[in-house]
Order: structure tokens, then sequence, then C-alpha cells
């Protein structure tokens, strides 16, 4: 079993359409959690953290279900720039190892069309 | 500030040649990470230096591969011998040490290893 779990996509969508990402973490001591966008060829790059109340900021809008152990995030308005891979990842504290090793998604794949 | 870099950009070499990549973290980050993906896989984690101890080396695949962090500033990976299946982006990435767990961890722009 994936211990994080993403739909590839490509999702391909319109200049200002709503788009919404979800993933599912397997690790229920899975302390923290982020979404991370990668353009082609280069580094993840963090976009927002997540946490149980939901947080926002600006068009992206993130949401944490502890109990079902799911994250989502969701873009609003969505701009040509906004065409990346989005990384869902989770961050477990490595048991005894004081490590905060980051474990991620294979990443959905966005395009905003013109 | 200079963000986390990364030596060489791109690497090819052939089965059973040595290659050593590079990385240098952001300067006072005690947290340095060696992550890799794969082609067609997710990005995994290697091993996790504090200053210059390896505090966490469980995503390490197999002997071949060794980290050093002498003196706590760059670190080295080194691959020997290098396999097929070694191919793939070797990222490193960095983070600040805080009193209430740790900073946001900054990635390197990444060296593409072709083994051939």
């Amino acid at each position: 079993r994936k211990e994080v779990e993403q739909d590839p996509g490509p999702f391909n969508v319109p200049e200002g359409a709503t788009v919404a990402f979800n993933c599912t973490y397997s690790n229920s001591a899975s302390q923290s959690f982020f979404w991370y966008r990668q353009d082609c060829r280069k580094e993840p790059k963090l976009l927002m953290s997540v946490y149980s109340s939901g947080n926002e900021d600006g068009r992206f809008t993130a949401q944490l279900n502890r109990a079902s152990q799911y994250i989502s995030l969701l873009i609003r308005d969505s701009k040509l720039s906004d065409s990346a891979t989005y990384l869902c990842v989770v961050n477990d504290l490595s048991s005894g190892a004081g490590s905060y090793q980051l474990t991620f998604g294979k990443g959905t794949k966005l395009s905003v069309i013109p | 500030e200079a963000g986390v870099t990364q030596f060489p950009s791109h690497s090819v070499i052939e089965k059973g040649q040595t290659v050593t990549l590079r990385c240098d973290p952001i300067s006072g980050h005690d947290n340095l990470y060696w992550y890799r993906r794969v082609m067609g896989k997710e990005i995994k984690f290697l091993l996790h230096f504090v200053k210059e101890s390896k505090q966490d080396e469980s995503g390490m695949p197999n002997n071949r591969f060794l980290a050093e962090r002498t003196g706590g500033t760059y670190s080295t990976l080194k691959v020997q011998p290098a396999e097929l299946e070694d191919s793939g982006v070797y990222f490193c990435a960095s983070s600040q040490a805080r009193a209430s767990g740790e900073g946001e961890q900054f990635f390197g722009p990444g060296t593409r290893l072709t083994v051939l």
C-alpha cells in the first residue's frame, strides 16, 4: 500500500476554473502535512502547510481530515502560471530517529489552458 | 540569501563507475537531507544529517551509497559502483532547527544522474 496516494492526473482546466486535488496517507501517526509545487525539471517548493482547521492563502485552500487520513487542495480562479505538478507531502517524525523525513506522493499534474 | 546548491546539475556515467554528488545547504541550516526520485516513482528520502552527524539513514538503498558531511557544512553523496537502477534525480534539502521542531525544508535544484 502506498504511503501517500494521489490521483496522477493530468488535470487540464481552462483559465478561471476551480480545481481540487485529493490525497490520502497511510500512517495515522503522521504529524505534519504540506502541499509542494514542482515545475517541470525544477525542485519542489513549499506551497502551503495543511492544518486540521483548514487554511487559505489567496486562491489556495488546504484541508486536512485526520480521521479519514485525507488532505485536499483547492485552487480557485486558475491562472496559466498555476500549471505544475502538485505534491502531497507528509512529515513523519521517524520513531527513535528524530528525523523529519518527508514522504511524498507521486504528484498530480495540472495544466491550465488559455 | 543563496539557496541550496547542488553540483553537478547532470552526470552521465557508465555502470560500475563512481560518482560523487555535492550539496551546499543554506548557510546556518543544521539539517541536511538527501532525497531521490527514480523515473516514474515518487521522491523518496535517503538520509538526514544534523550538523555532521547522521540522524537517520534508513532510506539509503544499499552500501554502494555513502554520504558524508564533514565539518557540518556541505555534504557529498558517493555512489560506488553505480548501477543502472541508480539513475534518477538526487535532491538535497536543508532546514533550520527550531525549538518547536523543524523549519521548512528548502530543496536544491537536484542532480540528474544517468547510469548507462
